[in-house]
């Protein structure tokens, strides 16, 4: 799986849209990039994926650059509940056994200001 | 649907002792997953398993055992705990790729 880069930190104020950028420079063409987060205390919580296009759900947008070596999670509107760590991993959904393991790194830890 | 569920909580186990944690979902999910977290750091796979019957290996399963005896539970067994077992265990199932599904973790202190 490819490597991905994250800033350590961000703050956000509270309404704003927060946007946490993600580098994966090495991703091949077969990976997606999924992001998910973990509020204080408890198991991490599935947020989006996507693999050329941009996404969009309920809680997110996902913006892929047309080369593929970023990415950014939009936040629209981020409240209080939001403060949380925001993972960016890449992986290949496909390969074989144990392709359905997802490797966590530090993250980015967003803190949503009052 | 209660999701994944896991007990206990809190546990304090002296070294040497032996438990077992315990992961049970109820989303009729193949793939289930044990990770553990140490503080200040991302999650580290020990087990996961594709299906009742059979599980494999993951980045940290050094200390551990698991067993899938049927689609809804995935214990997860600690022989002689050591205090680098003090962690964080995140139980997780899925059914796709893109979403895992987490438990709310078991803060285990060996002491």
């Amino acid at each position: 799986d490819a490597k991905t880069t994250q800033p350590t930190s961000m703050d956000c104020a509270e309404g704003r849209a927060a946007n946490l950028p993600c580098n994966h420079s090495t991703i091949s063409g077969n990976e997606y990039v999924y992001w998910y987060r973990q509020i204080h205390s408890q198991g991490p919580q599935y947020i989006i994926h996507g693999l050329k296009n941009n996404e969009t759900n309920e809680m997110a947008s996902l913006i892929i650059t047309e080369d593929r070596k970023s990415s950014t999670l939009i936040l629209p509107h981020a409240t209080l509940r939001d403060t949380a760590v925001y993972y960016c991993i890449v992986r290949d959904s496909y390969s074989g056994a144990g392709s359905y393991q997802l490797t966590f790194g530090k993250g980015t830890k967003l803190s949503v200001i009052p | 649907n209660a999701g994944v569920t896991q007990t206990p909580k809190f546990r304090i186990l002296k070294i040497g002792q032996s438990m077992t944690l315990q992961c049970t979902q109820d989303m009729n999910h193949n793939y289930m997953y044990w990770y553990r977290q140490d503080p200040g750091m991302g999650l580290k796979l020990i087990y996961y398993s594709v299906g009742a019957g059979i599980t494999d290996k993951g980045e940290v399963p050094n200390g551990y055992n698991v067993s899938r005896s049927t689609t809804e539970d995935f214990p997860l067994r600690l022989e002689l705990a050591a205090p680098s077992q003090t962690s964080v265990y995140f139980c997780a199932s899925s059914y796709s790729p893109w979403e895992q599904f987490f438990g709310p973790g078991t803060r285990l202190t060996v002491l």
